[in-house]
């Protein structure tokens, strides 16, 4: 896997946007970059994936830089059920999937 | 989506039993899955990797005569802990992917206690 880097924490208020980043600066040209979150006691639950352009569905928009070295989870309206360790993967080999230690997201009322 | 089921949720087992624990595509076919493993307030581990029909690929570290891994269908992969000990204890987590290899779907998990 490329390495991923993530902030441990972040706060957000509920209702507010959440922008949660990630640093892949070893990705290479055909690996995704995919979003998981982990809610306590629960299995991960997909979020989003992407390879060079940005990416929207129902549950965030995923912004990936030109040079794929960074990306951009973007949750538009926060809730408290928002509340989760967010994991940003980029695999590699045989899809394997290698988790960091994500970043866990406080939504606060 | 794609579902994933596991089962049991928990268990709780003496030292030295073994215990199976099921993983299955409830909407799909599974052509891989894989297992992991999560200690409190750590991330999930990759432990093996099984493709349907073949044996499993274990991770570095991994043993694979204690964790037996069998994935005789599409639909269907089992993880047995053998002779489980209290260091077993953990939170154990199945994922699947199918055509589209690029998408892994998780189970649940299921919490192992061995007392």
């Amino acid at each position: 896997d490329a390495k991923t880097t993530q902030p441990p924490s972040m706060d957000c208020a509920e209702g507010r946007a959440a922008n949660l980043p990630c640093n892949h600066s070893t990705i290479s040209g055909n690996e995704y970059v995919y979003w998981y979150r982990q809610i306590h006691s629960q299995g991960p639950q997909y979020i989003i994936h992407g390879l060079k352009n940005n990416e929207t569905n129902e549950m965030a928009s995923l912004i990936i830089t030109e040079d794929r070295k960074s990306s951009t989870l973007i949750l538009p309206h926060a809730t408290l059920r928002d509340t989760a360790v967010y994991y940003c993967i980029a695999p590699r080999n045989f899809n394997k999937f290698y988790f960091g230690s994500g970043t866990k997201l406080n939504v606060k009322p | 989506g794609a579902v994933v089921s596991q089962h049991p949720s928990w268990v709780i087992c003496k030292s030295g039993t073994s215990v199976k624990i099921e993983c299955r595509s409830l909407d799909f076919q599974a052509t891989t899955m894989f297992w992991y493993r999560q200690f409190p307030k750590q991330s999930l581990m990759l432990m093996a990797t099984s493709n349907e029909g073949s044996k499993a690929t274990y991770e570095q570290g991994v043993e694979k005569d204690k964790f037996l891994i069998n994935h005789a269908s599409l639909t269907l992969s089992t993880l047995t802990v053998t002779s489980a000990h209290p260091e077993d204890s953990s939170f154990y987590i199945c994922s699947a992917s199918g055509l589209q290899l690029n998408e892994q779907f998780f189970g649940p998990g299921t919490r192992l206690t061995v007392l």
